[in-house]
């Protein structure tokens, strides 16, 4: 199975700064993904991490606010651009591998507060 | 359109007392299948998934779901519930021609109770 290693798991950041949180895999996946979980909620899908490509952002996210970089098959980024309050969520990368669909793995989080 | 429902925002169960969480879903071929649970801090964990065969699966901590297409369910039981499995848990489902693309119900936050 492989390990995702995300970072930071939490920050404090004021509004109208940008947050860039990174996510390591420990083998390579095919698929990467990143999710927020705003305050009580479930998680929603924003985008789908391509290598060496724009990502493909699901409905009500775009890349000027949620751009997200991955240059290889092991590392992405979700960088959280012009924060509000409203930016306050968790935020969570995956990765599978789609020649085997066994198991989905997620990072730890990033709890990100906006102030 | 696609959905995942998790009818029941909150559950108090005793400990010891049996569990059972409820999962629907509206798609246009069956799904992969998916229980998470989230305990408070920590990130998710699987407790059990199907893709196909058996449709009761065993998962980890003693749950169990079953999948029932004809309902188009997939529900979460647990015979004896202990203080530890107080957490969220969250039903999910991924596409299988998008493996990887998840789509959660809203939650089931259990409280367990002496």
């Amino acid at each position: 199975s492989a390990v995702i290693s995300q970072k930071p798991s939490r920050d404090i950041c004021q509004r109208g700064t940008s947050l860039t949180i990174q996510c390591q895999v420990d083998s390579q996946v095919t698929m990467m993904f990143w999710y927020r979980q705003q305050p009580g909620q479930s998680l929603t899908l924003i985008a789908t991490a391509n290598q060496g490509s724009e990502a493909t952002y699901e409905s009500g996210f775009v890349i000027d606010k949620f751009p997200i970089s991955r240059p290889n098959l092991t590392f992405s980024t979700l960088t959280v651009s012009n924060m509000s309050p409203e930016d306050s969520s968790i935020y969570l990368c995956s990765g599978v591998d789609s020649t085997q669909n066994t198991e989905a793995f997620f990072g730890q989080g990033t709890r990100l507060t906006v102030v | 359109a696609q959905s995942v429902t998790q009818p029941d925002i909150h559950i108090t169960v005793s400990e010891g007392a049996s569990l059972e969480l409820r999962c629907n879903y509206s798609y246009g071929a069956t799904p992969y299948l998916f229980w998470y649970v989230q305990s408070p801090g920590q990130g998710l964990q699987l407790l059990l998934k199907y893709f196909s065969g058996d449709t009761l699966v065993q998962g980890i901590k003693g749950f169990e779901a079953e999948f029932k297409r004809s309902q188009s369910s997939f529900n979460l039981r647990k015979p004896s519930v202990h203080w530890s499995d107080a957490a969220e848990y969250f039903c999910a489902v991924a596409p299988t021609d998008s493996w990887g693309k998840f789509q959660f119900g809203a939650g089931t936050q259990v409280v367990v109770t002496p």
